[in-house]
């Protein structure tokens, strides 16, 4: 599985967009990524994924750039609930390894 | 709701005394997998089981086992647990291997 590289932490003030990044030079064509939160002590949740046109759903946004070595996951809205540890992972039809992940801070 | 339960939500056992943990879902999914979470790190596959068919990730201890009776549950036994075991378990379910993941809340594993 490729590697994936995000930043350790990120503060988003409450009411405006949270954009994370997250850096996976080493993909290769068959691989998706995958974006899942974890909120403390609960199961990691899903909440997107894509291969290399742009998504959205009702949780988040993802943009993927054109050489697909980067994402981002935008959300558009952040709100006090969205404080959590976001996972980026890079994965084909098999199995999913987690990275360290970003903790997304959500403040008032 | 459809969901993936996991019980106990925390369980306390001693030092070598073995301790089996479950979980059960009602997504009617095929694949169910074990995870291994310690305090500030990322959860860690330790195996899956796609029906029947059981998957072990090549470093996980011989320590830990696996059983899935049926659809519907799988359950986690730690053989002889040590202080290093201690840790959240999650459970987690997919339709087929490269869907996305349904995570239950986890069991909390004390070794005293």
């Amino acid at each position: 599985d490729a590697k994936t590289t995000q930043p350790t932490s990120m503060d988003c003030a409450e009411g405006r967009a949270a954009n994370l990044p997250c850096n996976h030079s080493t993909i290769s064509g068959n691989e998706y990524v995958y974006w899942y939160r974890q909120i403390h002590s609960q199961g990691p949740q899903y909440i997107i994924h894509g291969l290399k046109n742009n998504e959205t759903n009702e949780m988040a946004s993802l943009i993927i750039t054109e050489d697909r070595k980067s994402s981002t996951l935008i959300l558009p809205h952040a709100t006090l609930r969205d404080t959590a540890v976001y996972y980026c992972i890079v994965r084909d039809n098999n199995d999913m390894r987690f990275g360290a992940g970003t903790r997304l801070t959500v403040k008032p | 709701d459809a969901m993936v339960i996991q019980n106990p939500r925390y369980q306390v056992t001693q030092f070598g005394k073995p301790v089996t943990l479950s979980c059960s879902q009602t997504l009617n999914h095929n694949v169910m997998y074990w995870y291994q979470q310690k305090s500030s790190q990322a959860p860690k596959l330790l195996f899956h089981y796609y029906d029947k068919d059981f998957n072990n990730e090549a470093d996980t201890p011989d320590n830990f086992q696996s059983r899935r009776p049926n659809t519907s549950f799988c359950f986690l036994d730690i053989r002889s647990p040590g202080l290093g075991d201690a840790a959240m378990y999650l459970c987690a379910t997919s339709r087929v291997s490269y869907n996305e993941q349904f995570f239950g809340p986890g069991t909390r594993l004390t070794v005293l």
